[in-house]
């Protein structure tokens, strides 16, 4: 596509449920990042992949997160058991390749917990 | 002490004035440096990238890297209101070029 996609645009969710997000990169784009931008506050980093592989999984916050990438193309972020503080916009970007850091950003998921 | 350090702002220049806008990072093996912009409601964009010192100019846009002394810069010269948004300031690292560290952001306001 012309662009990185994502959705949902916006979910509310109730506390203790489950949520798929879901990201579709550049074609072409061999890497695939995920970050989290709560009101106000910059990026965090979450996990990247590199093909279907994720060589950090370092910045996920926590055992309820977990991130597939399938095909080389579509990736999908879940979260377990959703938390207050899980709220946030979660944005997916990709890169041509895995080393040029020049990202291209999709325009985010909305996560609202009640 | 975090990764990547930018002033938050707000940062209030005249229409047509000379924006500065700094960060400075603290990873001496940083390779990689890059200046994305971030409207209200909306996603980041890049808009510039550096990789070796000195200054790099593309159109009113010039970034400027001093890996010495850790510290990047953006400048906007003839701001214009369009370029009001929040402007953020992304560390590549050696050891893992697959994450990009961002710092928070400094929001920059043009007045007309």
């Amino acid at each position: 596509g012309a662009g990185v996609s994502q959705s949902p645009s916006n979910k509310v969710t109730e506390k203790g449920k489950d949520v798929e997000l879901r990201c579709d990169p550049i074609s072409g784009h061999t890497a695939l990042y995920w970050y989290r931008q709560s009101l106000g506050q910059g990026l965090e980093f979450l996990i990247y992949f590199q093909g279907n592989s994720a060589p950090d999984k370092s910045g996920l916050p926590s055992d309820r997160f977990s991130a597939e990438r399938t095909g080389g193309s579509v990736s999908t972020l879940t979260i377990q058991r959703t938390q207050q503080e899980d709220s946030a916009v979660y944005l997916c970007a990709s890169s041509l390749i895995i080393n040029t850091g020049e990202l291209f950003f999709g325009e985010g998921s909305r996560l609202t917990v009640l | 002490q975090k990764e990547v350090e930018q002033n938050s702002g707000p940062l209030s220049v005249p229409e047509g004035a000379i924006a500065s806008l700094n960060c400075t990072y603290s990873d001496r093996v940083s390779q990689s440096f890059f200046w994305y912009r971030q409207y209200s409601g909306k996603s980041p964009e890049l808009i510039m990238s550096i990789y070796s010192n000195g200054d790099k100019e593309d159109g009113r846009f010039t970034a400027q890297l001093n890996k010495a002394s850790q510290y990047v810069s953006l400048l906007i010269r003839d701001s214009q209101p369009s370029d009001s948004a929040t402007y953020l300031c992304a560390v590549n690292y050696n050891t893992n070029a697959g994450k990009s560290t961002f710092g928070d952001g400094t929001t920059l306001t043009v007045k007309p």
